[in-house]
């Protein structure tokens, strides 16, 4: 296992189009996070998943975001009419259900630029 | 709500030197975890070292240890040694115990190695 992949690396879009971005995570891991960063803060959270079920949004998530994990294995998320404000690095990550002291395994992160 | 505090946007430190970055967080609770994690330019956040609340001896990780001060609300980190590839940013990171999904940022440090 190579680790929380993260698909594209690199997204363009124009405002008021779709994206939808790909997290495969580690795969012995069944809980599943999506943060948002932009530029010069720390990341903020912006849901989870324990297998397929969506157990937290942040008020973050506004309607034009949904994210799904079917089968509890990959996650997807996607932006909706994106405006120039969705512009951010899109980070995934996963662990196991009993974190305990353990952080996240993190993926490279997909940079959203929206012109 | 808890918060937490990293009030150095950037730190410089000559290679083979010592430097020690900055964390204050503010919380009810007494059972919780903190977290450094490094971010690379371009690359994915890795966990540094970590600190349960619980036990007063502070984390060791090679050139990496912490300073945690429980009753000040501090968790410091100090680099021994400082090499080129330790330029990055540096997050410090809190979670409650029982959380088992949301880390809460700090803005982050900009370190700088001089060679």
């Amino acid at each position: 296992d190579t680790g929380v992949s993260q698909d594209p690396r690199h997204k363009i879009t124009k405002r008021g189009q779709n994206v939808t971005f790909r997290c495969d995570p580690i795969s012995e891991h069944n809980r599943l996070y999506w943060y948002r960063q932009t530029l010069g803060q720390g990341p903020e959270f912006l849901t989870y998943f324990q297998n397929e079920a969506q157990l937290e949004k942040s008020r973050l998530l506004s309607d034009r975001f949904s994210a799904e994990r079917p089968k509890g294995s990959f996650s997807t998320l996607e932006i909706q009419r994106t405006e120039q404000g969705d512009s951010a690095m899109y980070l995934c990550a996963s662990s196991l259900r009993q974190m305990g002291s353990s952080g996240y395994t993190f993926g490279s992160g997909t940079r959203l630029t929206v012109v | 709500a808890q918060t937490v505090t990293q009030s150095q946007p950037e730190m410089s430190v000559q290679e083979a030197e010592t430097v020690t970055l900055s964390c204050t967080y503010d919380t009810s609770e007494s059972d919780y975890y903190l977290f450094w994690y490094k971010q690379p330019p371009s690359r994915q956040m890795i966990l540094v070292i970590r600190q349960e609340a619980y036990k007063q001896q502070n984390a060791t990780e090679n050139r990496f240890s912490v300073n945690f001060q429980k009753a000040a609300k501090s968790f410091s980190l100090k680099i021994s040694d400082s090499q080129l590839g330790d330029a990055a940013m540096y997050f410090c990171a809190y979670r409650h115990m029982d959380s088992n999904y949301q880390l809460i940022w700090g803005a982050g440090t900009k370190l700088i190695i001089k060679p």
